[in-house]
């Protein structure tokens, strides 16, 4: 069965320095990869998704992520974090395909500080 | 792009009382709706799988006759709280998935007081 490890439940990056949030997947299959950013009492918004096209995923507001199957890793990078970045981020890893169960991480809560 | 419309965004109710939270896809038809729970604090946790027209799949450890899905069509999926208590208060969140993916709805926060 999949499974997804987010390291760190809690990350503080000062506003413009880089943003690395990591993400480790169990998975027997090739895996379909999601990071998802929730804001406060709302739900989710996909920031990107890896499904077995290029390594290195490009998403929306300069999010990036780069599969590494050597390392069963999914990181989230961001080379200059904004004030508007924080929120709790999400790692996931799709049970069955693009529309199969999605297995979520804890979350990491992202903090910026001016 | 895809969107799933969720209703209400935030409910308080009686202990005892039934609550109807209602995920409409507003312009892609979701052959598949996931329903999650999500406790302060921590991830999501898949409650139950609902395809059009058939019984939802409750997940381990989920009561099917407390949580209700109605996934009478393909574009309305309904979770009822029935006969809720304080310990269901929670952040309730759908999925809606057809070929763009999944789209989550924005959450209902329930409280029970």
């Amino acid at each position: 069965a999949q499974s997804v490890t987010q390291l760190g439940s809690h990350v503080s990056v000062s506003e413009g320095a880089l943003v690395l949030l990591r993400c480790n997947y169990s998975s027997s299959v090739p895996p379909y990869l999601f990071w998802y950013v929730q804001y406060p009492n709302q739900g989710l918004q996909l920031l990107l998704k890896y499904t077995s096209a290029a390594t290195l995923v490009k998403g929306i507001n300069g999010f990036e992520a780069e599969f590494k199957k050597s390392e069963t890793s999914f990181h989230l990078t961001k080379p200059s974090a904004h004030m508007s970045d924080a929120a709790e981020y999400f790692c996931a890893v799709s049970e069955g395909g693009s529309q199969g169960n999605l297995i979520f991480g804890k979350g990491t809560k992202l903090s910026v500080k001016p | 792009g895809a969107v799933v419309s969720q209703h209400p965004s935030w409910v308080i109710c009686k202990s005892g009382t039934s609550v109807k939270i209602e995920c409409r896809s507003l312009d892609f038809q979701a052959t598949t709706m996931f329903w999650y729970r999500q406790f302060p604090k921590q991830s999501l946790m898949l409650m139950a799988t609902s395809n059009e027209g058939s019984k939802a799949t409750y997940e381990q450890g989920v009561e099917k006759d407390k949580f209700l899905i109605n996934h009478a069509s393909l574009t309305l999926s309904t979770l009822t709280v029935t006969s809720a208590h304080p310990e269901d208060s929670s952040f309730y969140i759908c999925s809606g998935t057809a070929n763009y993916g999944y789209t989550f709805g924005s959450g209902t926060r329930l409280t029970v007081v």
